[in-house]
């Protein structure tokens, strides 16, 4: 399986704040990479996919680059409803696996 | 509005079965593949296992952790897709959440998640 690890995985930033949480695979896996945002309580939500893409109705603040093994999510400017966990996932395999989450926190 | 709903969740002493089932509605079901992911209470997401659609010939992959153990199905007519466990562990103890998907897709819609525990 590929396993995918996720850098910090906790982060601590204010408001405004520019945030970036790392997410490398352990081979290739061309673009086939999203991340989601959980808040307690509830499901994941799709936030990028095929690395970059913003899903609809996502705010543009979120952005997603990279390629090969190495991938971000960069929060442009924080805001409160970003408090949450994020996670990042491959699906560039028959089996699937995700990262195990970066939690972003109020500091 | 797409939704899917789980049920089926509840308490099962180890070595038990149990039956979960996901309800779809708002989209065409037949056209997608469907997913189970878990996650255990405060902790990560574990993706399970899928199904594909009719085009895919139904074909089915599970993660190696459930492997023999568990069985996706779906009835397209009843937009409805299941999970069959078997032989159940204390570390299968998790919120189990349904999920659309597509080849080389993402998980764009998720249920609220159904609870399954395993104890003695």
């Amino acid at each position: 399986d590929i396993q995918m690890t996720q850098s910090p995985s906790t982060l601590s930033a204010s408001v405004g704040d520019r945030v970036t949480i790392t997410c490398r695979a352990s081979q290739t896996i061309s673009n086939n990479l999203a991340w989601y945002q959980q808040k307690p309580g509830k499901a994941p939500k799709l936030l990028i996919y095929k690395t970059s893409t913003l899903e609809s109705g996502v705010p543009s603040r979120f952005s997603g680059s990279g390629s090969g093994t190495e991938f971000t999510l960069t929060i442009s400017s924080l805001q409160p409803d970003d408090f949450a966990t994020y996670y990042c996932q491959q699906c560039d395999s028959y089996s699937l696996t995700f990262g195990g989450g970066t939690k972003v926190e109020i500091k | 509005e797409v939704q899917l709903v789980e049920s089926g969740g509840g308490l099962v002493q180890p070595g038990g079965s149990l039956r979960l089932s996901c309800a779809a509605s708002g989209f065409s079901f037949s056209d997608h593949y469907m997913d189970w992911v878990r996650q255990t209470p405060g902790k990560g997401l574990e993706w399970v296992g899928r199904t594909r659609n009719k085009a895919n010939s139904y074909s089915t992959e599970y993660a190696a952790s459930v492997k023999g153990r568990f069985t996706i199905s779906r009835d397209d007519s009843k937009k409805s897709m299941y999970l069959q466990m078997n032989s159940l562990k204390t570390e299968d103890t998790a919120l189990y959440y349904c999920a659309r998907s597509g080849s080389y897709a993402p998980f764009d819609c998720w249920g609220r998640g159904t609870l399954v525990t395993v104890s003695s």
